[in-house]
């Protein structure tokens, strides 16, 4: 069985600050890992994904996250946040073999001034 | 417009009642997925298709049907609405290379008296 655990349900921060959201996940085989970001009222924008190769991706709006695999985890970072950044975020895995996706329950960013 | 669309965005109906949740994308991805969001779960699968007239059961499937006569249409049917299908609804479809993302509507808001 594979899922996705994302330890905080919700991460207060200050405008500028650096952030980091957690993601755990567990599988007995690869997996595709993804972020996503909703924004009010929207549905779910892709922030990055990794496949395979250079364990740190680059994503839009200046994230990025780094694949651990002995670590299991898939963290996401950026090192300066916006206001525009408030958003809920969701971490996500597919197995390599299979078509369907297996979310987090999602960090609740709140980025304040 | 290109890209995939949910109706109606926000439903109010009754307890017992048979609601359809539409969802058409233009790309002619496979692969479409029904999730629903509730607090504290993250996205859920309910259904998913690989293509045309093949259609899978996912997590959470009790309670929905699905069809899919063609590509780019996926409805979503509540045969008889229970509160507990109160719940934000989104369909996502992806294309057949096993490393692209899915691609999700805006959501559909069900609300369930």
């Amino acid at each position: 069985a594979q899922s996705v655990t994302q330890l905080d349900s919700q991460v207060p921060v200050f405008e500028e600050a650096p952030v980091e959201l957690r993601c755990n996940y567990s599988s007995s085989v690869s997996v595709y890992l993804f972020w996503y970001v909703q924004y009010p009222n929207q549905g779910l924008q892709l922030l990055l994904k990794y496949l395979s190769g250079s364990t740190l991706v680059k994503g839009i709006n200046g994230f990025e996250a780094e694949f651990n695999k002995s670590q299991t985890s898939f963290h996401l970072r950026k090192p300066s946040v916006h206001i525009s950044d408030t958003a809920e975020y969701f971490c996500a895995l597919r197995n390599t073999g299979f078509q369907k996706l297996v979310f987090g329950t999602g960090t609740r960013l709140l980025v304040s001034p | 417009d290109a890209g995939i669309t949910q109706s109606p965005r926000y439903k109010i109906t009754e307890t017992g009642r048979q609601v359809t949740l539409m969802c058409h994308q233009t790309w002619s991805h496979s692969y479409m997925f029904w999730y629903r969001q509730d607090l504290g779960h993250g996205l859920r699968l309910i259904y998913y298709s690989a293509a045309a007239d093949i259609t899978d059961k996912g997590e959470v499937p009790d309670g929905y049907v699905v069809s899919r006569s063609k590509t780019e249409n996926f409805p979503l049917t509540l045969e008889s609405a229970t509160r507990s299908q109160t719940s934000v609804y989104f369909c996502a479809s992806r294309g057949t290379r096993g490393e692209t993302e899915a691609f999700f509507g805006q959501g559909t808001r069900l609300t369930v008296v």
